[in-house]
């Protein structure tokens, strides 16, 4: 089965903290997408990521990195210097063959002033 | 590029009355569309995958005669609800996959808001 758990329902932080969201993934396909979206209070998603199977290469944009291990099916999220723009939710995603997206239960991280 | 769109953003209506909701791929083919609902403080769930000039695929416990799919172009997916009811009121994001493309990435729309009162 496929499955993605965000164990981290909401997640509180002080302006230029670092944040880690986590993702954990099921599947049995050795091909397969990860993605992450962040989802801002207006409800469209925004693409931040997208990463296949193969490729286990760490990633970094600006302040957001990812980290992805799949020796522990994780593949997480940092924010670093975290900003009060940055408050959203943010969903794991795994693509299955054809393109379904099963997406995790999100993380909601709200980053005071 | 690879901008997608929904109409309505957001509508209002009453119950038993019926409500169709576009997607369009507006500069890209899309011989695949997601439609996808979100309860509020919930995830997306995948309702149905929607191919062009086929029948949709509707994910388990998704009533197919509730919620009409239909992919008439490369370019526009309907999801019409029949009859809604108020338990049908959620935030409804529609998907596609560009043709052009090799790879799983989709384009997501701006969702539309259905509120049935």
């Amino acid at each position: 089965a496929q499955k993605v758990t965000q164990a981290q329902t909401e997640i509180s932080v002080v302006e230029k903290e670092d944040v880690t969201l986590d993702c954990v993934y099921e599947t049995r396909d050795t091909t397969y997408y990860l993605f992450w979206y962040k989802q801002p209070p207006s409800g469209e998603l925004v693409f931040l990521i997208r990463r296949n199977s193969f490729d286990e290469q760490n990633e970094i944009s600006g302040r957001y990195s990812w980290n992805f291990q799949k020796s522990t099916s994780s593949f997480n999220f940092t924010i670093t210097a975290s900003q009060v723009v940055d408050s959203a939710v943010y969903f794991c995603a795994l693509s299955q063959q054809g393109g379904k997206l099963i997406f995790g239960q999100g993380t909601e991280l709200s980053v005071k002033p | 590029g690879a901008v997608v769109s929904q109409h309505p953003s957001w509508v209002i209506c009453k119950s038993g009355t019926s409500v169709k909701i576009e997607c369009r791929s507006l500069d890209f083919q899309a011989t695949t569309m997601f439609w996808y609902r979100q309860f509020p403080k919930q995830s997306l769930m995948l309702m149905a995958t929607s191919n062009e000039g086929s029948k949709a695929t509707y994910e388990q416990g998704v009533e197919k005669d509730k919620f009409l799919i239909n992919h008439a172009s490369l370019t526009l997916s309907t999801l019409t609800v029949t009859s809604a009811h108020p338990e049908d009121s959620s935030f409804y994001i529609c998907s596609a996959r560009d043709r052009g493309r090799v790879g799983y990435e989709q384009y997501f729309g701006p969702g539309t808001r259905l509120t049935v009162t």
